[in-house]
């Protein structure tokens, strides 16, 4: 069946450092994709999204690379900051789903001071 | 900054017993949703709702699941007779429009324990 995944379950990196996670989807006919960032016991955060008729998009401190040939996504967090520890899932949109996001199954996060 | 509301944030069931989550989504979105969190695993689609009926809906959202928007604010999740495997984090999340492009925003979940 369609799906969006993960590679890396866990991720643990310096304070200071760049983090990237990434995220592989199968269903091409995913037009939006977002990154939520999720602590302990709360919702899902947004963090930043993309639209398939891009490649790249900033934030602050985060930007997402999408890459539809082979289907993988990634977020880069630019000097990583222990707040920064959390569960991040990328989620994404099909065309004519009406909010419908499809999961993946999240990478945690770890910064070490 | 606006945000998704959700109450309560924990609730503690008999099994067989129902259950009303309670939502108020932010003010100018049209769309809204409920998703739910097994422990440790991924967020999953249960339903969406627009003008007042039900978009699209899960696997997961069976007949004991429905969904009401009672006034104007609030949008609630019942589930008629839980089980034990109903204990989940269950968010509500809504956007301004259902299409792509439109931030999805969730509240920050009702924890359900079924017993």
């Amino acid at each position: 069946g369609e799906s969006v995944g993960l590679h890396l379950p866990t991720l643990s990196v310096q304070e200071g450092d760049n983090s990237i996670i990434n995220c592989a989807y199968s269903n091409s006919a995913s037009d939006y994709f977002i990154w939520y960032k999720q602590e302990s016991g709360k919702g899902p955060q947004f963090i930043i999204d993309i639209r398939s008729n891009m490649d790249k998009r900033q934030g602050q401190r985060v930007t997402v690379l999408l890459n539809k040939t082979v289907k993988h996504l990634s977020l880069q967090i630019a000097a990583t900051q222990p707040g920064d520890s959390a569960v991040y899932f990328c989620a994404e949109l099909g065309g004519t789903s009406y909010g419908k996001l499809t999961f993946g199954q999240g990478t945690i996060l770890t910064v070490h001071p | 900054e606006p945000e998704v509301t959700q109450t309560p944030s924990h609730q503690v069931t008999q099994m067989g017993q129902e259950v009303i989550l309670r939502c108020v989504p932010i003010s100018n979105h049209l769309y809204f949703y409920w998703y739910r969190q097994i422990l440790g695993q991924k967020v999953e689609f249960l339903v969406s709702f627009y003008n007042n009926e039900i978009s699209e809906k899960s696997e997961i959202f069976d007949d004991q699941f429905s969904v009401e928007r009672p006034d104007g604010s609030n949008f609630t999740l019942k589930i008629r007779s839980t089980k034990l495997e109903d204990s989940a984090m269950y968010f509500c999340a809504s956007n301004v429009q259902g299409t792509s492009g439109n931030t999805i925003y969730f509240g920050e979940g009702s924890w359900l324990t079924v017993v």
